[in-house]
């Protein structure tokens, strides 16, 4: 499968404890996003990387969440303190490098749908 | 006032019917126009996308970019049950690296 994962596809936690997700993107693309959507919203962006450069982050985003890419690979999303509020798909999409238009073409994972109880 | 707006519907359609999906925008520097389509708990998957003004056909679906009134369209002939999905609109401007997304809209094709 060379489509864009994500790891776990379901999360369950407790208020207050802090959670990880993974996302792989395509292999040859060199942006990764990571998105936020609720139901009946579209994804609201929260950051990207090019390679591992995180080079944006949402104004809306809080301190208690945190992207890494460390090899230009693979990302993590960390949520810290989650609260209920937190609750969503997290959707985490790719695409390849070139012009600034060119991140039309985005390649969707299939989300990790985080439950905060 | 939102960037994007879009209507969530929901829009039901009987099979075989012609299916007129809008958007409309406010920030006049937007110039790709995007189209995905998103399954219930599934990522969404671009379907088409426009640059500037004009139309784009591609099969069954046809995407309109009206910039002067800030306007976008996806239109979709003979509507099968299959295409039952929430379709999302996104733009994002020529110096951008960040698309906007509006909140999807919601289709449902009865047989």
């Amino acid at each position: 499968d060379t489509g864009v994962s994500q790891n776990p596809r379901h999360k369950i936690t407790k208020r207050g404890q802090n959670v990880t997700f993974r996302c792989d993107p395509i292999s040859e693309h060199n942006r990764l996003y990571w998105y936020r959507q609720t139901l009946g919203q579209g994804p609201e962006f929260l950051t990207y990387f090019q390679n591992e450069a995180q080079l944006e982050k949402s104004r809306l985003l809080s301190d208690r969440f945190s992207a890494e890419r460390p090899k230009g690979s693979f990302s993590t999303l960390e949520i810290q303190r989650t609260e209920q509020g937190d609750s969503a798909m997290y959707l985490c999409a790719s695409t390849g490098l070139g012009l600034a238009g060119s991140s039309y073409e985005q390649y969707f994972g299939p989300g990790t749908r985080l439950t905060v109880t | 006032q939102k960037e994007v707006e879009q209507d969530p519907g929901p829009l039901s359609v009987p099979e075989g019917a012609i299916v007129s999906l809008n958007c409309t925008y406010s920030n006049s520097a937007f110039q790709y126009f995007m189209w995905y389509r998103q399954y219930s708990r599934k990522g969404p998957e671009l379907l088409m996308y426009t640059y500037s003004s004009g139309n784009k056909e591609d099969g069954r679906f046809t995407a309109q970019v009206d910039k002067s009134s800030k306007y976008i369209s996806l239109f979709i002939r003979d509507s099968q049950p299959s295409d039952s999905a929430t379709y999302l609109c996104a733009m994002l401007s020529g110096g951008s690296y960040i698309p906007t997304f509006g909140r999807g809209t919601s289709l449902i094709v009865h047989p």
